[in-house]
């Protein structure tokens, strides 16, 4: 069966410290990437998102995200967290399947950033 | 707990016709999000309920839409009548909201929406 899986559930760092949250998913197909990130208080948003072209993704407020296919990666990465990021970040893939869409979301990884 | 859980998981129909996606929230949780992905736009939220009272769904994108949250533990979005740009898959979420605890969304597996 398909799967994403998001290891960190919770990842406390300091400020300035570099962010790196890991992604992976179990599919040897066609896939589309996505991080999104939930702020406190808040919905959803789109942070990043990789369709094909340039394995390295540069989104919002940032962030960064590398597919590396023979991994079944795609990793969240900022060099230098601020308190601000405080959130919970969600991978999530869409598999090709047919021409069916199938979005799979990972469990999500809670970040809290220390002043 | 079984998580949240959305039916049907697929749905195929024609244009013109009436649709009616299905959530159970997780037990417990006070917050309830209906969420459309499409390739095109990604996700979009498009109503939530907070103690099963729509809270803001200024996201529905027609009165086609409409979305009810009848008791704590089940809400329909209904698509009245169905159009082929609503094909999509639609996500039901529940969270536990309140002001002293962070919050953590739980998804449902999705319903592919498919109009023809």
């Amino acid at each position: 069966a398909q799967s994403v899986s998001q290891h960190n559930h919770h990842v406390i760092l300091s400020e300035a410290a570099s962010l790196e949250l890991g992604c992976n998913y179990s599919y040897g197909g066609t896939v589309n990437l996505f991080w999104y990130v939930q702020y406190p208080g808040q919905h959803l948003q789109l942070l990043l998102k990789y369709f094909s072209g340039d394995p390295l993704v540069k989104g919002i407020k940032g962030f960064e995200a590398e597919f590396i296919k023979s991994k079944f990666s795609f990793n969240l990465r900022k060099p230098s967290v601020q308190w601000s990021d405080t959130a919970e970040y969600f991978c999530a893939v869409i598999i090709d399947q047919t021409g069916a869409n199938n979005l799979f979301f990972g469990t999500g990884t809670r970040l809290t950033v220390i002043p | 707990d079984a998580g949240v859980i959305q039916s049907p998981r697929h749905e195929v129909t024609e244009m013109g016709q009436e649709v009616t996606l299905r959530c159970k929230p997780i037990s417990g949780h006070n917050s309830l999000f209906w969420y459309r992905q499409t390739m095109m736009r990604g996700l979009e939220l498009l109503i939530y309920f907070n103690n099963n009272v729509p809270i803001d769904d200024s996201g529905m994108p027609e009165d086609r839409f409409s979305a009810k949250m009848p008791n704590a533990s089940f809400s329909t979005l209904k698509i009245q009548p169905s159009e082929p740009r609503d094909s999509a898959v639609y996500f039901c979420a529940s969270s536990f909201r309140s002001w002293t605890t962070n919050e953590k969304l739980f998804f449902g597996s999705g319903t592919q929406l498919s109009v023809l």
